[in-house]
């Protein structure tokens, strides 16, 4: 199985700080690689998918990057609404498996 | 308005087959991969395995042997039927789609576009 190192576990933050999370991968998954967003009782919702494409609909202040076994979810600048959790998913191999995800709270 | 709606019972006893229904709308149900998904209460997100329109599946290793999903393309309907379960087992179930991705003429999910809302599956006597 693939495994999704994802960090920090959680953060605190301020509105308007930028934010970056990361994902490493134990090996390589190409650019097979979403970023979804999860609000308490709420289905995750899919930010970035491809690594690096930005999910219609969704504010430009997110934005991702990586390939292979590394990438990146940042925000340029935090927003109220974005307090939530983040996990990383690889759709490379199978077992799908997610990160661990990222709880971003109010500093 | 594309919709996934998770459906079965919130309780199920030890021993006994937890049976669950995504009813998909808005969209035909072929040509895309269809998966469960259920994240156990505070923790995160595992992928339990998904169905092609065509019926293929895949399925995660350690849940296969008690696990079958099944698709009806007929209702726009597939299912999850996961059979001996234990409290491990009691989580937020969801259903959701992915788009095919191809790579070397080999077919493959994508990240998963749209979920259902979830339903919370309590093992429990």
């Amino acid at each position: 199985d693939i495994q999704m190192t994802q960090s920090p576990s959680s953060l605190s933050a301020s509105v308007g700080d930028r934010v970056t999370i990361t994902c490493r991968a134990s090996q390589g998954i190409r650019n097979d690689l979403g970023w979804y967003q999860q609000k308490p009782g709420k289905a995750p919702k899919r930010l970035i998918y491809g690594a690096s494409s930005l999910q219609g609909g969704v504010p430009s202040r997110f934005s991702g990057s990586g390939s292979g076994t590394e990438f990146t979810l940042t925000i340029s600048s935090l927003q109220p609404e974005d307090f939530a959790t983040y996990y990383c998913l690889q759709h490379n191999s199978y077992p799908l498996t997610f990160g661990g995800g990222t709880k971003v709270e109010i500093k | 308005q594309v919709q996934l709606q998770e459906s079965g019972p919130g309780l199920v006893k030890p021993s006994e087959t937890l049976s669950l229904t995504c009813t998909v709308s808005g969209v035909f149900i072929g040509n895309y991969y269809w998966s469960w998904i259920r994240q156990s209460p505070g923790k995160g997100l595992e992928w339990i395995g998904y169905i092609f329109y065509s019926g293929s599946t895949k399925y995660d290793p350690s849940l296969m042997s008690r696990l079958t999903i099944l698709i009806d393309t007929s209702k726009s309907q597939f299912s999850l039927r996961l059979s001996s379960v234990t409290a491990a087992d009691t989580a937020v179930y969801y259903c959701a789609r992915s788009a095919g991705l191809l790579y070397g003429g080999y077919s493959y999910p994508d990240a998963f576009d749209l979920w259902g809302q979830g339903t919370m599956v309590t093992v429990s006597s």
